[in-house]
């Protein structure tokens, strides 16, 4: 099956730092999404980003899906960023489900 | 708030018991997924289920068993539990609107077997 590597694994960032979040996959895909996994392990949606560039205040993503990877862009961190950063990609011409990476846990400082 | 209701939020049981987990999808949402998350294996997808009929299957257990009612809620029934089975289960729910299929994701059931 595809495989989905997220990097890098752990990240410690002080308050306001930008940072940028990386994944590759090893296939084509028509989905991709990330998700943000909060300390209380709620998932919450970021971006439907399958190919192309988003914006949502502090947070843009952009995946070249020719190159197969995906990057997110967390601008003047906060604290509340902290938790754990999912990449969930549904390989082109297979079942819906999402096969997601081992994430980045990143913890945001004062 | 996804819009996806999860119940219950937490559940202890002792091993060889039977749970059953409950999911509301997305009101207009006909596609529902059932994901684990433990320790071990990160998050995997267990199963999928489309207006009722049962999609796809992934890495589920045969003590472990899904479906989806009229109303298209789900439940998720574990069997015969394991020390193992302990981790977050996820249900998630999506429509296909604009070319687009984006699954949002419940709260989840923390499940702790003893």
């Amino acid at each position: 099956g595809i495989q989905v590597e997220q990097s890098p694994p752990d990240l410690i960032l002080q308050e306001g730092a930008n940072s940028t979040l990386r994944c590759n996959f090893s296939d084509s895909v028509n989905n991709l999404q990330w998700f943000h996994q909060n300390p209380w392990g709620q998932l919450i949606n970021l971006f439907y980003i399958p190919s192309g560039t988003k914006q949502n205040g502090r947070l843009s993503a952009t995946t070249v899906a020719t190159e197969r990877y995906s990057l997110l862009y967390i601008s003047s961190s906060q604290t509340t960023d902290s938790g754990v950063y999912f990449c969930a990609v549904r390989n082109t011409g297979t079942a819906s489900k999402l096969t997601f990476g081992t994430g980045t846990r990143l913890q945001v400082t004062l | 708030d996804s819009g996806v209701t999860q119940t219950p939020k937490h559940l202890i049981t002792a091993t060889g018991q039977r749970v059953t987990l409950r999911c509301s999808p997305r009101s207009g949402d006909l596609s529902v997924y059932w994901y684990q998350q433990s320790l071990d294996q990160g998050l995997q997808f267990l199963i999928q289920y489309y207006n009722g009929e049962e999609r796809a299957k992934g890495n589920i257990l045969e003590r472990f068993s899904a479906q989806q009612f009229p109303d298209l809620h789900s439940e998720l029934n574990l069997s015969s539990l394991e020390l193992g089975d302990s981790a977050l289960y996820f249900c998630a729910s999506s429509r296909l609107a604009g070319g687009a299929e984006t699954q949002y994701f419940g709260p989840g059931t923390r499940l702790l077997v003893l």
